[in-house]
């Protein structure tokens, strides 16, 4: 069975340009996660899909960002204008079930971003 | 202060010998608790959920304390393949979202 993948998994863009990175999780899981960590600090929550409808969208750092889900399979997460704070690796995730005890969720190997 | 912290190491261990080290999480809301370990410029990957009872797989135990809202995991007979970061994660009862610490690393050595 096919992990969850990302795409591309290096980037680099110059500030003000647009990235798009992709997430296809794994087949049959409707909670799709994206994550990020940025240089020294520890990886964090951006947001939370249900299928193609988001549930939790209390880590966007700003209107920069912007995800979606259409169809609620593949998931794209979109910088636009990129900055340099924005360079960091951006892991997507998925699950079957909501996170808990018991219930695994899959990360993927990450998307890393650099925006010089 | 952050809401998971860990000592971030490099903890150095003998191949062999047994290591230990722990996290503490600030939010008494805190439902589920998790290892993860991560390997350099790799992705997280689940080591084990850490329940009230505590539990063992293997070489690794963790333990969960909620009276003082710290977590566990001890290492045993380390190996070289244990070297890595290792990450304490928490997830409230309310929310999907998983709170990351900033990982300790492990550094097994011959």
């Amino acid at each position: 069975e096919a992990g969850v993948t990302q795409f591309p998994s290096h980037s680099v863009i110059e500030k003000g340009q647009t990235v798009t990175l992709r997430c296809d999780p794994i087949s049959g899981h409707d909670n799709l996660y994206w994550y990020r960590r940025v240089m020294g600090k520890e990886i964090k929550f951006l947001l939370h899909f249900v299928k193609e409808s988001k549930q939790d969208e209390s880590g966007m750092p700003n209107n920069r960002f912007l995800a979606e889900r259409t169809g609620g399979t593949y998931s794209t997460l979109k910088v636009q204008p990129a900055e340099l704070e924005d360079s960091g690796v951006y892991f997507c995730a998925s699950s079957q079930h909501r996170v808990g005890s018991g219930n695994t969720i899959y990360f993927g190997e990450g998307s890393w971003l650099t925006v010089v | 202060r952050k809401e998971v912290e860990q000592d971030p190491g490099p903890f150095n261990v003998p191949e062999g010998a047994t290591v230990a080290f722990n996290c503490t999480y600030s939010n008494s809301a805190s439902q589920s608790f998790f290892w993860y370990r991560q390997d350099c410029r790799k992705e997280p990957k689940l080591l084990m959920s850490v329940y009230s009872s505590g539990n063992e797989d293997g070489r690794f135990t963790a333990q969960l304390n909620r009276a003082s809202q710290y977590i566990s995991l001890l290492i045993r007979d380390s190996k070289l393949s244990d070297s890595a970061t290792y990450l304490c994660v928490v997830n409230k009862a309310a929310g999907n979202k998983l709170t990351f610490g900033g990982g300790t690393r492990v550094l097994v050595k011959p």
